[in-house]
């Protein structure tokens, strides 16, 4: 059984950029919910996708957008980045009716 | 609002106990606890769902008083394999609140 695996780990941009963070779930599971990690905090819930549709979303702005794909992967798109957008960018994978979360490693943005 | 937790950090020596703790301002319907070592991906660790029902994982147990809003976690005999942010999560559907963590340092 494979776990979650996002891409990339880092990666640098700068303000005003755009930046496309990718997801692939644990198999079997159908939801794909996205966090934000300042540094020394606790993920902050951006949204949540299931069967392709958002099904949730937290107090982040529309610049912040995602898909679901039929597989189940999952993309973060973050537009018109900002120097707060800096964080680690976790994707948790989850089987819809239970909230047991399988995180990624996550993908560390630096915005500069 | 998202859980607050106590300490913010703990040091241990290998074989010591600890007790982090949550509480909430809102009802709870169940808690959740994970743990992410410094680089890696928060784990799962155990849920609690209402009743005060008590769970455990290897040396690891927590509690859950839904009446108070608040659970616990107990590590007994800290290992060295035990450090890292220990972060409880409350759900509000489809959303997971987490606290802003407690970091675990075990020395030998």
């Amino acid at each position: 059984e494979t776990g979650v695996t996002q891409s990339p780990t880092h990666l640098i941009k700068t303000r005003g950029q755009q930046v496309t963070l990718r997801c692939s779930s644990q198999s079997g599971h159908n939801t794909v919910s996205w966090y934000q990690q300042a540094l020394g905090q606790g993920p902050q819930f951006i949204f949540q996708y299931y069967r392709e549709e958002e099904n949730g979303r937290g107090n982040f702005p529309p610049r912040f957008s995602g898909l679901q794909f039929p597989n189940y992967s999952s993309e973060l798109n973050v537009n018109a980045l900002e120097l707060d957008d800096s964080a680690l960018y976790l994707c948790a994978s989850s089987l819809s009716g239970a909230n047991v979360l399988t995180f990624g490693a996550g993908s560390r943005l630096t915005v500069l | 609002q998202q859980p607050v937790q106590s300490p913010q950090a703990v040091i241990l020596r290998e074989g010591e106990d600890a007790v982090i703790n949550c509480s909430s301002s809102k009802a709870l319907y169940s808690v959740h606890w994970y743990r992410q070592k410094h680089g890696e991906a928060p784990v799962f660790l155990m849920i609690l769902l209402k009743g005060g029902e008590q769970k455990g994982h290897e040396k690891i147990s927590a509690s859950f008083n839904e009446k108070k809003q608040q659970s616990s976690l107990y590590l007994t005999a800290s290992q060295l394999s035990y450090s890292g942010t220990y972060f409880c999560g409350t759900e509000i559907t489809p959303d997971m609140r987490f606290g802003a963590g407690t970091r675990l340092t075990v020395k030998p």
